[in-house]
């Protein structure tokens, strides 16, 4: 089967600038989820769609992070403006729903702030 | 959410067994062990996951004693691609239940 699929694979921006990763789970997964890996750190997780509704945003950083699963398939996360702090990488995975089997994590988003 | 300890770094040779060890002390009744492995440049991806007594699959091995305060994965024989970040994780459902750590470095000599 086709794996979690997420662009672009790098980003470089400068502070303050916006920017957005786009993220499509695997077919027929209805939980997708965002996670932030600052280098040497374990995934943190940002955000949890079941379908197209949120789970649990509770350590998304609202006032400048923002994410949206439309048709509840494809997602994006934006970060509007960006900090300097934000620079890590950015994965996106799925799950089948009530899912104790683990995640498919995509490769990431490396975004680098400058 | 029960808090896992594992060791930051391990060595070992190719051929050689390794086990990794992950405490969760406060581990509740509902809660599965999940391990994840990750390369560099890449997400984690999923080992193997229990919940008591041991599971093996074709990759390795998950040991966990009866009070389940700790787990084991065994990787046998191990290869120079087996080098990697290996995180355990505690938890029941998904999301925010399941809390990645620093998890442990392993690298493999030749």
């Amino acid at each position: 089967e086709a794996g979690v699929a997420q662009s672009p694979r790098y980003k470089i921006i400068e502070k303050r600038q916006s920017v957005a990763f786009w993220c499509n789970p695997i077919s027929g997964h209805a939980t997708l989820y965002w996670y932030q890996q600052i280098l040497g750190q374990g995934p943190k997780l940002l955000i949890q769609f079941q379908n197209n509704g949120v789970v649990d945003d509770s350590q998304l950083p609202k006032d400048r992070f923002s994410a949206e699963r439309l048709k509840g398939v494809d997602s994006t996360l934006k970060i509007q403006p960006a900090k300097l702090e934000d620079s890590a990488v950015y994965l996106c995975a799925s799950s089948l729903s009530n899912s104790n089997y683990g995640y498919t994590f995509g490769s990431g988003t490396r975004l680098t702030v400058v | 959410l029960a808090k896992t300890t594992q060791p930051i770094s391990m060595d070992s040779y190719e051929g050689q067994e390794v086990n990794i060890t992950c405490s969760h002390n406060n581990i509740a009744t509902n809660d599965y062990i999940t391990w994840y492995q990750q390369f560099p440049s890449q997400g984690p991806r999923f080992i193997i996951q229990g919940y008591k007594t041991k599971v093996t699959n074709e990759v390795a091995s998950l040991f966990i004693p009866a009070d389940r305060k700790s787990s084991t994965l065994s990787l046998p024989r191990v290869s120079l691609s087996d080098t990697a970040v290996y995180y355990c994780l505690v938890g029941y459902g998904y999301g925010q239940n399941f809390v990645f750590g620093p998890g442990t470095r392993l690298s493999v000599l030749p």
